[in-house]
């Protein structure tokens, strides 16, 4: 067991285009959830899922967020059409159940 | 809903004296909350949990958080601060189930 994994771990990309990121959950973990943290603030809810099922969406996720677990393993959070405030670090943790979440290491987004 | 907030966002403290981050919640349903660790440009590790077992939970390195449900608060302490403690803690708290929030971080700083 490896922990959780991100890629890439860092990101520049130009206003406008569209980027995709991938977690890899710790294996055999039924959820699986997506947070943004800008500097200097705590990591803010975006979306989890529960094995393929997309359960919760958060407000800050607008219709150019959208996110997919499609066999209940891996996800990706695609950006469509980035804007210079979706500059953040993309974190990703998974859990098993109810039980405790874990982290991995995000990936840094910067849009010029 | 539930809310975190870190009162202190910097707390400086001379290698070897008391430690204290605090953390105070608001949860409408009896919460699980944790400590996380951050270092720069990485993930959250996590520290310490309290799931309504004992209210003094006990860390690695020295730290341990107590949960008074009476003052909301989680606040995490180590008698004696060492230069390895620097990084920036999160306090978080989460339902049952579902998404964790977070507070905005406590940036501990030991001078030697």
């Amino acid at each position: 067991d490896t922990g959780v994994s991100q890629n890439p771990r860092h990101k520049i990309t130009k206003r406008g285009q569209n980027v995709t990121f991938r977690c890899d959950p710790i294996s055999e973990h039924n959820r699986l959830y997506w947070y943004r943290q800008t500097l200097g603030q705590g990591p803010e809810f975006l979306t989890y899922f529960q094995n393929e099922a997309q359960l919760e969406k958060s407000r800050l996720l607008s219709d150019r967020f959208s996110a997919e677990r499609p066999k209940g393993s891996f996800s990706t959070l695609e950006i469509q059409r980035t804007e210079q405030g979706d500059s953040a670090m993309y974190l990703c943790a998974s859990s098993q159940g109810s039980d405790t979440q874990y982290f991995g290491p995000g990936t840094r987004l910067t849009v010029l | 809903a539930q809310s975190v907030t870190q009162l202190g966002s910097h707390v400086s403290v001379s290698e070897g004296a008391l430690v204290l981050l605090r953390c105070n919640y608001s949860s409408s349903v009896p919460p699980y909350l944790f400590w996380y660790v951050q270092y720069p440009n990485q993930g959250l590790q996590l520290l310490l949990k309290y799931t309504s077992a004992a209210t003094l939970v006990k860390g690695i390195n020295g730290f341990e958080a107590e949960f008074k449900k009476s003052e909301t608060s989680f606040h995490r302490t180590k008698p004696s601060a060492h230069m390895s403690d620097a990084a920036e803690y999160f306090c978080a708290v989460r339902p049952n189930a579902g998404k964790s929030t977070f507070g905005d971080g406590t940036t501990l700083t030991v001078k030697p």
